[in-house]
């Protein structure tokens, strides 16, 4: 049964700092990995999506890599902005069909100090 | 495109009444999903529906009914609320052509029963 997992559980950084978000997962036969943004209150705001045949995805100061063979994806954001705080999600989808089943990890909270 | 909507924002119920949450989508998405998320549980899959007329099961379909009758719409039924129903409930849709899967969400409902 896949799994995943995101640690820390909250990070709290000052402004400028450039920082990694963490997410593992434990089935490397992973179909795609989908980072979202879920601002208090909000629903989730996708982010980057990465196919199992990439091996990174790129949009303005977020880069998410992904390494099947060892379970684990990374959300790097540069230049951190108070504008940045929120929490982030990760979920791996199993299955290349549309039954395919999208499992989360239960986020970092991301506190960006100006 | 007004995207993935959600009604109603908020509600309160009593514990036996019913109520139907509605989730509605303008971009022609194939997949639609009901999510609830709860502290320490991270968002779990209710059910789903890959097209009008068809819907399976998720991984806490106890308690749940859905009916996918228009491409559109996807209602989540509430029989006999219950305290453990209280939640977060979010309404999800995705392509499934070009097997790109790219999970948009709405803004949810809260939904607190007494």
């Amino acid at each position: 049964k896949q799994e995943v997992t995101q640690i820390p559980a909250a990070l709290s950084v000052p402004e400028g700092e450039n920082l990694v978000l963490n997410c593992s997962f434990t089935d490397s036969a992973i179909y795609n990995l989908q980072w979202f943004r879920q601002d208090p209150g909000k629903g989730l705001t996708s982010l980057l999506l990465i196919q199992s045949s990439q091996r990174e995805q790129t949009s303005g100061r977020l880069n998410a890599s992904l390494d099947k063979s060892s379970g684990r994806s990374t959300l790097y954001i540069a230049a951190s902005q108070p504008g940045d705080s929120a929490t982030y999600l990760c979920a791996g989808r199993h299955g290349s069909s549309n039954t395919g089943k999208l499992i989360f990890g239960q986020g970092t909270t991301l506190q960006v100090k100006p | 495109n007004a995207g993935v909507t959600q009604t109603p924002k908020f509600q309160v119920l009593k514990t036996g009444q019913s109520m139907t949450l509605q989730c509605a989508q303008d971009m022609n998405h194939e997949y639609m999903s009901w999510y609830r998320q709860d502290p320490g549980m991270g968002l779990r899959l209710i059910h789903y529906s890959v097209g009008a007329g068809i819907t399976d099961q998720g991984e806490v379909p106890n308690g749940y009914n859905v009916s996918r009758s228009t491409t559109e719409d996807f209602p989540l039924r509430l029989l006999s609320a219950a305290p453990s129903q209280t939640s977060v409930y979010f309404c999800a849709s995705s392509y499934t052509m070009g097997g790109r899967y790219e999970q948009y969400f709405g803004p949810g409902t809260r939904l607190t029963v007494t």
